[in-house]
């Protein structure tokens, strides 16, 4: 059974702090990794896909990065800003099995003006 | 262009009573999902359509919930005879092909509250 946990599941930093979210998973059988964030009372929006044969993707000032083999992934976010609070969820896609997204518990993000 | 929408946002019902759910995915998409986010829960698969297969329902928690897709667009989600601990967030995603690499679009959701 795949378990994708996210650590830390709360973190709160200055604006303008780099910082990097953590992503692991128990199974690397994966198509490919998303990861969302999700604002408060809203749906999720997708923020970077990365598919089993990359190494990282990039969009604006957040780079993602994979590890299928150690079974990690990380997001990692430039130049915070206010505007970057929200949960952030990732998710793996199995090769076995249903067409599903498996999710972690997602890490709830606070950037301090 | 438009994205998935989902209606309606919020709806409270009492226990007992059926409710559906409506998805309207992105056009063209053929694959569709049904998740629900509760708390303690995280997000968890309910149902995919994918063309005109048959669904995948391994993830719907009880014969109370269904789901169809008609014309190969528009779901309905339903929950018959509704409990307390189906009060959740229902979100509805949906990917140009239901294969390895598409990405999955989320709507909005819908907030359901069992009184």
């Amino acid at each position: 059974k795949q378990e994708v946990t996210q650590i830390p599941a709360a973190l709160s930093v200055p604006e303008g702090e780099n910082l990097v979210l953590n992503c692991s998973f128990t199974d690397s059988a994966i198509y490919n990794l998303q990861w969302f964030r999700q604002d408060p009372g809203k749906g999720l929006t997708s923020l970077l896909l990365i598919q089993s044969s990359q190494r990282e993707q990039t969009s604006g000032r957040l780079n993602a990065s994979l590890d299928k083999s150690s079974g990690r992934s990380t997001l990692y976010i430039a130049a915070s800003q206010p505007g970057d609070s929200a949960t952030y969820l990732c998710a793996v896609k199995r090769i076995q099995g249903a067409q599903k997204l498996v999710f972690g518990q997602g890490t709830r993000l606070t950037i301090n003006p | 262009g438009a994205g998935v929408s989902q209606s309606p946002s919020n709806k409270v019902t009492e226990k007992g009573k059926d409710v559906e759910l409506r998805c309207d995915p992105i056009s063209g998409h053929t694959a569709l999902y049904w998740y629900r986010q509760s708390l303690g829960q995280g997000l968890e698969f309910l149902i995919y359509f994918q063309g005109n297969s048959a669904p995948d329902k391994s993830g719907l928690p009880s014969d109370r919930f269904s789901a169809e897709r008609t014309g190969g667009s528009v779901s309905t989600l339903t929950i018959q005879r509704t409990q307390q601990e189906d009060s959740a967030v229902y979100l509805c995603a949906s990917s140009l092909y239901g294969g390895d690499s598409y990405e999955q679009y989320f709507g909005p959701g819908t907030r359901l509250t069992v009184t």
